[in-house]
């Protein structure tokens, strides 16, 4: 069936820093993808997507490449800043019997001032 | 415009009570999908409605049902509750686009706990 597998957290570094979260999937077909961030208390986002492969995401200084070769997703942003603190999750949207959505476990990054 | 709204945002019940969940979509939106966020997991799909059905399900039993009324707003019935249905409740709104996936717009999701 379809997943999505997400590197495990929490991620800790300082401001102004490199992040990769990595993601990849397993889907028949041609998922579209996607990146959600979540804030203490809040509901998920949606940060960025692509609907199809070698197709960019982009927002807010983060960005991801749909990459059906290696059906991944990674997530990254070159120089991050406390705000950026939330957990990110991976997720696949795969018609047929409605657009069901898969998420990843999530990701919790900590950014240190 | 007026985002996701849930209803209500906590909730406390006892195992083997029934609870009803709520969702109003965002404006324009014709379709709500419900997700079962359980602490420090992903979300998991529990189903979906378009215009007032069902359509789509994740491997839940049939005791949590819904309902999708004429203004697309929704509800989450819970049956029989479990300490195991203990989650945040998340509520999605999208509309179709043609061909393709819809982009989800999250309400702030109800904190159930069942004791």
């Amino acid at each position: 069936g379809n997943s999505v597998t997400q590197m495990e957290g929490p991620v800790t570094l300082s401001e102004e820093a490199f992040l990769t979260i990595n993601c990849t999937y397993t889907a028949t077909g041609y998922p579209s993808l996607f990146w959600y961030v979540q804030y203490p208390g809040e509901g998920l986002q949606l940060l960025l997507k692509a609907t199809k492969a070698d197709d960019k995401g982009s927002n807010k200084g983060f960005e991801a490449t749909y990459r059906k070769e290696t059906t991944s997703f990674h997530l990254e942003k070159g120089s991050v800043q406390v705000s950026d603190s939330a957990v990110y999750f991976c997720a696949l949207t795969k018609g047929g019997g409605g657009f069901k959505t898969i998420f990843g476990a999530g990701t919790r990054l900590f950014v240190k001032a | 415009e007026t985002g996701v709204t849930q209803s209500p945002t906590h909730l406390i019940k006892t195992r083997g009570q029934q609870v009803t969940l709520r969702c109003s979509s965002q404006s324009g939106h014709n379709t709500v999908s419900w997700y079962q966020q359980a602490l420090g997991q992903g979300p998991q799909f529990i189903f979906q409605y378009y215009r007032e059905e069902e359509n789509g399900r994740g491997n839940f039993p049939p005791r949590f049902s819904g309902l999708q009324f004429p203004n697309y707003s929704s509800e989450l019935n819970v049956n029989a509750l479990e300490l195991d249905d203990s989650a945040l409740y998340l509520c999605a709104s999208s509309t179709r686009e043609a061909g393709g996936p819809q982009t989800q717009y999250f309400g702030p999701g109800t904190r159930l706990l069942v004791l």
